[in-house]
């Protein structure tokens, strides 16, 4: 079976506080990619990162790292020093290679940067 | 500014009207998308299309009927919807299938009454 699960529902940090959003997945499949998305509330997702399933190396991006464990099926997403902008649903999916239309969702985490 | 457009933003119908859904994409892709975001439940694939042709259809209900013209344009024909169907369908297009990464429009929030 194919699964992403996102464990936080929603999270609330204060901003400067660095925040870490929690990512598991599923797949039998020894070659897929997964992604994060962003979803501010203005509705579109806006891509962050892709990642295949050989490339474990982690990934840093101004504020934002992944950290990406295929021991324990983890690909958490680390935001630095957080902003009040970051407010917004994070996505997490999975794209098995052999299923290549078959993308799947997390059910997303809630982030709330407080001022 | 995601390149990809969706038309209108909110939409409030009955359950006997019927409907349309419109996205375009700038981005010369070849692939485009809908989506289902429904509270609390994870985004659902409805529809696929590459190069003009559905190559998905993830048992979604025959009162959602897709159309794509041209690799620009993706249309959604809603008819005798239930308010369960209530939701923000997104648009998404991508160079190309699956692993691609997708673009997103900013949804038309839709509710049925």
């Amino acid at each position: 079976a194919q699964k992403v699960t996102q464990a936080q529902t929603e999270i609330s940090v204060v901003e400067k506080e660095d925040v870490t959003l929690d990512c598991v997945y599923e797949t039998r499949d020894t070659t897929y990619y997964l992604f994060w998305y962003k979803q501010p509330p203005s509705g579109e997702l806006v891509f962050l990162i892709r990642r295949n399933s050989f490339d474990e190396q982690n990934e840093i991006s101004g504020r934002y790292s992944w950290n990406f464990q295929k021991s324990t099926s983890s690909f958490n997403f680390t935001i630095t020093a957080s902003q009040v902008v970051d407010s917004a649903v994070y996505f997490c999916a999975l794209i098995p290679a052999n299923r290549d239309d078959k993308i799947i969702f997390g059910k997303g985490t809630r982030l709330h940067i407080l001022p | 500014e995601t390149g990809v457009t969706q038309t209108p933003r909110h939409l409030v119908m009955g359950m006997t009207n019927k409907k349309s859904l419109k996205c375009e994409q700038h981005l010369g892709h070849n692939a485009m998308y809908w989506y289902k975001q429904s509270a609390k439940k994870p985004l659902e694939l409805m529809f696929v299309y590459n190069f003009k042709e559905q190559t998905e259809n993830n048992s979604v209900p025959s009162r959602f009927s897709p159309e794509c013209p041209n690799s620009s344009h993706l249309f959604l024909h809603l008819h005798t919807l239930q308010p369960e169907d209530s939701a923000l369908y997104l648009c998404a297009s991508s160079s190309d299938r699956g692993s691609d990464v997708a673009f997103f429009g900013q949804g038309t929030r839709l509710t049925v009454v």
